[in-house]
């Protein structure tokens, strides 16, 4: 158990719709990352949060937003689902601002039909 | 973009030898990690080597780090079935970050 938690697990949603997926970092960690991990383009790199603060952005969609509470965790959401944005969804934490190990949640596991 | 590209895509192996996993990658690096992938689900951390170290131990993992060839290697020794996952190497850069490039991965089956 890494000390992420992300929720929910699985999602099963229609085209167009939105969704939130939710993370909460281990204790201490002030740094969230969002990951997309699908079978065509592999495990990719979608924004990073550190202290509330955007830190760095990858390759996100201009549909999917996130942010970083106060009290650290962060969601992230997605809107005007697509068939090709079926995925895992990964969170992971690390201590600051990156250099660091980064310790990965369980996924959210979104299906878009 | 990918950044890091591992070799082999696939490795089957017996229980008690050892697999050699590598990974390449094409930009100047902060760091390289790698990470075991069970079927579908989270990431484990396995270990974190910098770009200033050259070898770095874990119980039954070696890794390996040359900078001049940007290229890493993971030993995993007198491996069990339990080793049975997907391997990934990830660099990171201050330029981007520190956010981890993922390769595609290594696929290991460890038969008993």
């Amino acid at each position: 158990d890494s000390g992420v938690t992300q929720t929910p697990k699985h999602l099963i949603t229609a085209t167009g719709q939105r969704v939130t997926l939710r993370c909460s970092p281990r204790s201490g960690d002030l740094s969230v990352y969002w990951y997309q991990q699908s079978l065509d383009q592999g495990l990719q790199f979608l924004i990073q949060y550190y202290n509330g603060e955007e830190r760095a952005k990858g390759n996100i969609l201009e549909r999917f937003s996130a942010q970083q509470f106060p009290d650290l965790h962060s969601e992230l959401n997605l809107s005007s689902l697509e068939l090709g944005d079926s995925a895992l969804y990964f969170c992971a934490s690390s201590v600051g601002q990156g250099g660091n190990e980064q310790y990965f949640g369980p996924g959210t596991r979104l299906t878009v039909t | 973009s990918q950044q890091g590209e591992e070799d082999p895509q696939a490795l089957s192996i017996q229980e008690g030898e050892n697999a050699t996993m590598n990974c390449s990658y094409k930009t100047s690096i902060n760091n390289l990690q790698w990470y075991r992938q069970n079927s579908g689900r989270g990431l484990v951390h396995l270990i974190l080597i910098r770009s200033n170290e050259r070898e770095k131990h874990s119980g039954r993992l070696r890794v390996t780090l040359d900078t001049s060839k940007k290229s890493s290697s993971l030993l995993i020794t007198a491996s069990r079935a339990a080793d049975t996952a997907s391997y990934f190497c990830a660099t990171d850069a201050p330029n981007s970050g520190y956010a981890l490039n993922f390769g595609k991965g290594t696929s290991l089956l460890v038969t008993p």
